[in-house]
């Protein structure tokens, strides 16, 4: 079965400090997907990336970046100088390929907050 | 207006009750989801539907129903009400999986069921 564990529950930081949101998975399939939603304190979920099994290359998107390890069965997301707008639940989730018909498996969220 | 629209976007109920939540979409996705949201949990798949014949029990069916009235439409069913019903549900719509691999799920804003 799959899995997706967040361990840090709560960050806490000041703005403009660099932050990064932990996530590791677990999977037997070989091909798989993993997504990154932010829930802002309004309560909707948006979604921020997806990354396939066969693609390690990282990626950036402003202050954004996520760094997708195979060999750890992690996929990080790092924000770039914090700003009070990135306070929110942060959640990452994992599909399996086309047998998984894509329904997602999430972590349990990062609650971050970003102070003044 | 919103892709995906669920209504009520807040319900408060009794214990016993019979409650319907609704979701439609305008993005003419084949593929609906609910999820409900608990602190601490995430979310967790409830049912799954890739059209209007095809639905499937996802991690935490029972107590709930679903129906796909047409390809927009896909509506979740408390039965019967009880209190650890009393969550955050969401809808949810995607993209077939296609050459493209699993696409990202869309998210209606929620309801917010309380259960007395």
């Amino acid at each position: 079965a799959q899995k997706v564990t967040q361990a840090q529950t709560e960050i806490s930081v000041v703005e403009k400090e660099d932050v990064t949101l932990d996530c590791v998975y677990e999977t037997r399939d070989t091909t798989y997907y993993l997504f990154w939603y932010k829930q802002p304190p309004s309560g909707e979920l948006v979604f921020l990336i997806r990354r396939n099994s066969f693609d390690e290359q990282n990626e950036i998107s402003g202050r954004y970046s996520w760094n997708f390890q195979k060999s750890t069965s992690s996929f990080n997301f790092t924000i770039t100088a914090s700003q009070v707008v990135d306070s929110a639940v942060y959640f990452c989730a994992l599909s399996e390929g086309r047998r998984g018909g894509n329904k997602l498996t999430f972590g349990t969220g990062t609650q971050l907050k970003v102070e003044l | 207006d919103a892709d995906v629209t669920q209504t009520p976007r807040n319900r408060i109920t009794k214990t016993g009750k019979r409650i319907m939540l609704e979701c439609s979409q305008t993005k003419g996705h084949d593929r609906m989801y609910w999820y409900r949201q608990d602190p601490g949990l995430g979310l967790r798949l409830i049912y799954y539907s890739f059209d209007v014949k095809d639905i499937n029990k996802g991690e935490i069916s029972d107590g709930y129903s679903v129906s796909r009235q047409a390809q927009a439409k896909f509506s979740l069913s408390l039965e019967s009400a009880i209190p650890n019903q009393t969550a955050l549900y969401f809808c949810a719509t995607s993209e077939p999986t296609g050459t493209g691999g699993n696409q990202p799920q869309h998210f209606g804003d929620g309801t917010r069921l309380s259960i007395l």
